[in-house]
């Protein structure tokens, strides 16, 4: 079926840097997500992003997240600067409906470590 | 706020035996929410396994069977009888109001199958 690629699969970086995630969705897909977990718990809604805007983001997508996906490329996920509280596992998502009445399709995450 | 309770965070059932996975939700808002299985298979992405957008209504997939049940605001996984290949993260998920767009799991149930 369909693939969603992440990029990279796991990263540990020191509190305080940047770190970007890329995700690579299905190619004909209009809607693109971000979810994170943390060991242990749940899988918690980050942000959507459509026609080149972010839609909806919750409590925990804070000032120092953003996303983007320049000229149809990676869909990416930048923080700036990380905190010990990031560590996670990201997970980007596709979709061509839209969540509620379409599918979503999932990477594997990319797992990040902030020390 | 919308949310999705999975009791069982790990089950193991022989090979041949029944399967029962509980989901329960909770949403604030007075219309009915679309209930969602997504699977987990070990090494790969989380895809849809099965949904129903209807109350009273059933879905299935697979062999798997999930029932939208709004008296008891379940909707539980169900399979008559297991396969090794059926080992996997099983996630219950709630989309719709007020965020369309958005998807809220619940914290996942690993299902092993022995043989």
């Amino acid at each position: 079926g369909p693939k969603v690629l992440q990029i990279p699969s796991h990263q540990i970086i020191d509190m305080g840097q940047m770190v970007t995630l890329n995700c690579d969705p299905v190619s004909n897909h209009l809607y693109f997500y971000w979810y994170k977990q943390i060991l242990g718990q749940q899988m918690e809604f980050l942000v959507n992003f459509y026609n080149g805007k972010v839609m909806e983001k919750s409590k925990l997508f804070k000032d120092q997240f953003s996303v983007e996906r320049p000229d149809g490329s990676y869909f990416t996920l930048k923080i700036q600067p990380t905190a010990l509280e990031d560590s996670a596992v990201y997970f980007c998502a596709s979709s061509l409906d839209g969540a509620n009445t379409g599918q979503l399709y999932f990477g594997e995450g990319s797992k990040l470590t902030v020390l | 706020g919308d949310s999705v309770t999975q009791t069982e965070g790990q089950v193991t059932v022989s090979e041949s035996k029944s399967l029962i996975i509980n989901c329960t939700y909770s949403t604030t808002s007075i219309a009915y929410p679309n209930l969602f299985w997504y699977v987990r298979y070990p090494g790969e992405g989380l895809q849809l396994l099965l949904k129903v957008i209807t109350a009273g209504q059933k879905g299935s997939s697979r062999g798997f069977e999930a029932t939208y049940n709004k008296e008891t605001t379940s909707f539980h996984l169900q399979k008559a009888s297991v396969q090794e290949s059926d080992s996997a993260v099983y996630y219950c998920a709630l989309g719709g109001m007020p965020n369309y767009n958005v998807l809220y799991f619940g914290s996942g149930t690993k299902l092993t199958v022995e043989p």
